[in-house]
């Protein structure tokens, strides 16, 4: 059974670079045919997909965000990575990332909660 | 892009109704749509892919139908653990989600 989780600070301020981590388990990143997406949903809001990047290594950016955006991916470490820049309050969200195997997202971390605040 | 959109936003049932939620594309998504089942403070469940297949697991009083832009999410009966925030997702570009469903009880 794919897990994966979120991780990260918590807190960042305004106009800093917000950083995460989703560390994979119970499978390897690298096998199969997979895109790995991070999603967010505001407090009480719905959700917003952020971004996506292919088992080989190809991206692809909500076209909203992918000024500030890059995604990666380190098979080595089975972790994909998120970097959002200039962040500002909006950007304050439960930030998740998941799998998608062709047919919708199956598999999903618990979520991450970052706050944007000085 | 794919705008998605839902109705109703909030719908009040009782255990036992049978409920229907729609959801909309701003253009034609084939067959490319997922039903995700959220509950607060979790992540999103999927349900159902490709309008109408359940995922593993899903009660079958769960199903979906349509095709081009107009979908439905049926529960037959609804049960009390069905009480949740209901969203739509389309896989034909990129992704989008509608701006979900709240289920709650009447």
């Amino acid at each position: 059974q794919v897990q994966l989780q979120e991780s990260g600070p918590g807190l960042v301020k305004p106009s800093q670079t917000l950083s995460l981590t989703c560390s994979v388990s119970g499978g390897s990143i690298s096998s199969g045919s997979y895109y790995w997406s991070w999603i967010r949903q505001p407090a009480g809001k719905g959700l917003e997909w952020i971004g996506r990047i292919y088992t080989r290594g190809s991206t692809n950016y909500n076209p909203s965000l992918k000024s500030r955006l890059t995604i990666s991916i380190d098979k080595s470490k089975d972790q994909l990575s998120l970097n959002l820049r200039s962040v500002t309050a909006a950007d304050t969200a439960v930030y998740y990332c998941a799998r998608d195997d062709g047919a919708g997202f199956d598999f999903w971390g618990q979520g991450t909660l970052v706050t944007v605040s000085s | 892009d794919t705008q998605m959109t839902q109705s109703p936003s909030t719908l009040s049932a009782s255990v036992g109704d049978r409920v229907t939620i729609s959801c909309r594309a701003s253009q034609s998504i084939s067959a490319w749509l997922a039903w995700y089942q959220q509950k607060p403070g979790k992540a999103p469940k999927l349900l159902i892919y490709r309008t109408s297949r359940l995922e593993s697991g899903v009660p079958s009083r769960f199903s979906g139908s349509g095709s081009g832009t107009e979908f439905t999410l049926t529960i037959s009966s609804l049960q009390p653990d069905d009480f949740a925030t209901y969203y739509c997702q389309q896989y034909n570009d990129y992704y989008s989600f509608g701006q979900g469903t709240k289920l709650e009880i009447k």
